[in-house]
């Protein structure tokens, strides 16, 4: 069984450009998640992806999107970076039919914005 | 609001039993999650749980109280490897979005 694989996993940008972020979910997985952790913090839940479509999201200024593809890969693009955007990106997959399946994390994006 | 508080650090002897609080308020509750996080790691999943009461596994126990807001993660037979961060998570609505505290840093000591 393939886990929740996240690349790159450091990325170095400046403030003011662009940046996308790519996730593989768990094999069977249908469901991915995206959440923003700062240093220190818990993760902050940013959205969800159902079947290619988002399904929740919490609270990020719309410079945050994503997508999520056939195979239920999934992207997180940011438009316009600041430096408060610099954490690290997790990814999460759940297990589609088990109502409040675990999340199953990657090992994330460390984002740096200088 | 949402809120879910647990102490920022704590520190036990290898071989000892530690208990890590969570308290939470959130608008709704749908379950209660415990992750792991070693350092630049990703947050691995430890126990689930949505009823009163206790729930094993293994080493790791996780008791919650949903009148109380209230929940915590005990750890026996501490080894060194279990030094990381320990993260509560509820899930307030009817998808599966978590809400985390900051997490625990704990540390073990021989």
């Amino acid at each position: 069984e393939t886990g929740v694989t996240q690349s790159p996993t450091h990325l170095i940008k400046t403030r003011g450009q662009q940046v996308t972020l790519r996730c593989s979910s768990q094999s069977g997985h249908n469901t991915v998640s995206w959440y923003q952790q700062a240093l220190g913090q818990g993760p902050q839940f940013i959205f969800q992806y159902y079947r290619e479509e988002e399904n929740g999201r919490g609270n990020f200024p719309p410079r945050f999107s994503g997508l999520q593809f056939p195979n239920y890969s999934s992207e997180l693009n940011v438009n316009a970076l600041e430096l408060d955007d610099s954490a690290l990106y997790l990814c999460a997959s759940s297990h589609p039919g088990q109502r409040n399946s675990p999340l199953h994390f990657g090992n994330g994006t460390r984002l740096t914005v200088t | 609001g949402q809120n879910i508080d647990q102490p920022t650090e704590m520190t036990a002897t290898e071989g000892a039993i530690v208990q890590i609080n969570c308290t939470y308020q959130t608008s709704g509750f749908n379950g209660l999650f415990w992750y792991q996080q070693h350092a630049g790691e990703a947050p691995t999943f430890l126990s689930y749980n949505v009823l009163d009461g206790l729930e094993e596994k293994g080493r790791f126990s996780s008791f919650l109280s949903r009148s109380k807001g209230y929940s915590y993660l005990l750890l026996k037979e501490l080894q060194m490897k279990d030094s990381a961060s320990y993260l509560c998570a509820v899930i307030p609505g009817g998808y599966n979005k978590l809400i985390f505290g900051a997490g625990t840093r704990l540390a073990v000591h021989p």
